[in-house]
């Protein structure tokens, strides 16, 4: 079945500095791939999406992500990270079931920044 | 703010209760989804309704269950509630019925506590 896995729980960076969470994805074809973010208390929020074409995404609020099929991996970088980038970030991919398909989660990374 | 409304926003209630959430979605959007959200679970999707039909189901237990009224908000029940499901339950909503091909707009979460 296909998944996500997020290898780390919690990522601290100082402002400024250059930010890079892992995702890996699990699935024999090209996956559809997404990064959400969520800020607290808040419902998840869209960062950006790959589906097909170039492998270096971007996305809102400054985000990119580069898709890589040699490493299964889907990484989400900014280049200098801002104290409101503090939240919680979860990779996602479309697990296909036949004639369903789900929006399936990673367990999180949950980033705090320093001043 | 994602235009999508869920009610209430706090939910405190004893085992064995039986609660209903409301999600309205975004103005235009024919689907809805329900997660559900725990610190030992991640973020874990319920089922899926498109245009009032159900669309695709996960990991939802029997004793919860949800439809999408012709005026496409949807209710999640939880019946004989556990303590276990303590939890923060989000509904999101799409233009289309696929989880790829229109992206997912998420409501800030009915956090349900059972004591």
């Amino acid at each position: 079945a296909q998944s996500v896995t997020q290898p780390d729980i919690h990522i601290t960076v100082s402002e400024g500095a250059s930010l890079e969470l892992r995702c890996n994805y699990s699935y024999g074809a090209t996956p559809y791939l997404f990064w959400y973010v969520q800020s607290p208390g808040q419902g998840l929020q869209l960062l950006l999406k790959y589906f097909s074409g170039d492998t270096l995404v971007q996305g809102i609020k400054g985000f990119e992500a580069e898709f890589k099929r040699s490493q299964s991996s889907f990484n989400l970088r900014k280049p200098s990270v801002h104290w409101s980038d503090a939240a919680e970030y979860f990779c996602a991919v479309v697990a296909y079931g036949g004639a369903t398909n789900k929006l399936i989660f990673g367990t999180g990374t949950l980033l705090a920044v320093q001043p | 703010d994602s235009g999508v409304t869920q009610t209430p926003k706090h939910l405190i209630t004893a085992t064995g209760q039986r609660v209903t959430l409301r999600c309205s979605p975004r103005s235009g959007d024919l689907s809805v989804y329900w997660y559900q959200q725990s610190l030992d679970q991640g973020l874990q999707f319920l089922i899926q309704y498109y245009n009032g039909e159900e669309r695709a189901k996960g990991n939802i237990l029997e004793r919860f269950s949800a439809q999408q009224f012709p005026d496409l908000h949807s209710e999640l029940n939880l019946s004989s509630l556990e303590l276990g499901d303590s939890a923060l339950y989000f509904c999101a909503s799409s233009v289309l019925g696929e989880p790829y091909n229109s992206p997912l707009h998420f409501g800030n979460g009915t956090r349900l506590t059972v004591t």
